[in-house]
């Protein structure tokens, strides 16, 4: 059984920094791209940013990109986002998200259940 | 970015009733779509990807058509674990957006 399981979340204060981490279990983690996409209270969903299989590259939104860094770590099965430079925006809960493939199409068929960024002062 | 913009934004409907939900993009995405549902608390589940193709384990009453730039997800005879809010998302590039969402709800 496919399992993700999110950590790291909490209040930080505006400008601040945050690490999640994203524990992947019951398929082959290194063999296919992750990504985190984040929902903010009471609204839509909306993708943060991609890594390939192998992490040879990584793909992020306009809205994050300069202030949040995407990684892996295969050989514990462990995806990770750090956050800089937060706003009171970023708030959300944060999901990680399997792709259905090494790399390519970013689209995704099994979801944790999220980790939750609050931003305030 | 492609813009994805779902109607209508609330649906109320019956169980027993066929539902239709449109998704449009802002250009073409040729069949570069997938279709989630989430439930309040939860994770999205994914449904339908390549724009009409059911993932496995995915009910039949599910369906989805169109290409281009307009998509619908159908939904053949409404059950009561079918309340919720569905997404569409496109994956034409690599900066996948989703719609705003279309919430389901109990007539």
């Amino acid at each position: 059984e496919v399992q993700l399981v999110e950590s790291g979340g909490g209040l930080v204060q505006p400008g601040g920094s945050l690490r999640l981490s994203c524990a992947a279990s019951g398929f082959t983690f290194s063999s296919y791209a992750m990504s985190w996409v984040r929902q903010a209270p009471g609204k839509g969903l909306e993708w943060v940013s991609a890594i390939t299989a192998s992490g040879g590259s990584t793909y992020y939104a306009d809205s994050v990109k300069g202030r949040f860094t995407i990684s892996r770590d295969n050989s514990r099965n462990t995806l990770h986002l750090q956050m800089s430079s937060l706003r009171a925006e970023d708030t959300a809960v944060y999901f990680c998200a399997k792709n259905i493939a090494a790399a390519g199409p970013l689209y995704f068929d099994y979801w944790g259940q999220g980790s939750l960024v609050s931003v305030s002062s | 970015d492609i813009q994805m913009t779902q109607s209508p934004s609330t649906l109320s409907a019956s169980v027993g009733d066929r539902v239709t939900i449109t998704c449009r993009a802002s250009q073409s995405i040729s069949n570069w779509l997938a279709w989630y549902q989430q439930k309040p608390g939860k994770a999205p589940k994914f449904l339908i990807y390549k724009a009409s193709s059911l993932e496995s384990g995915v009910p039949s009453r599910f369906s989805g058509s169109g290409s281009g730039t307009e998509f619908t997800l159908t939904i053949s005879s409404l059950q009561p674990d079918d309340f919720a809010t569905y997404y569409c998302q496109q994956y034409n590039t690599y900066s996948p957006t989703f719609g705003q969402g279309t919430k389901v709800e109990i007539k």
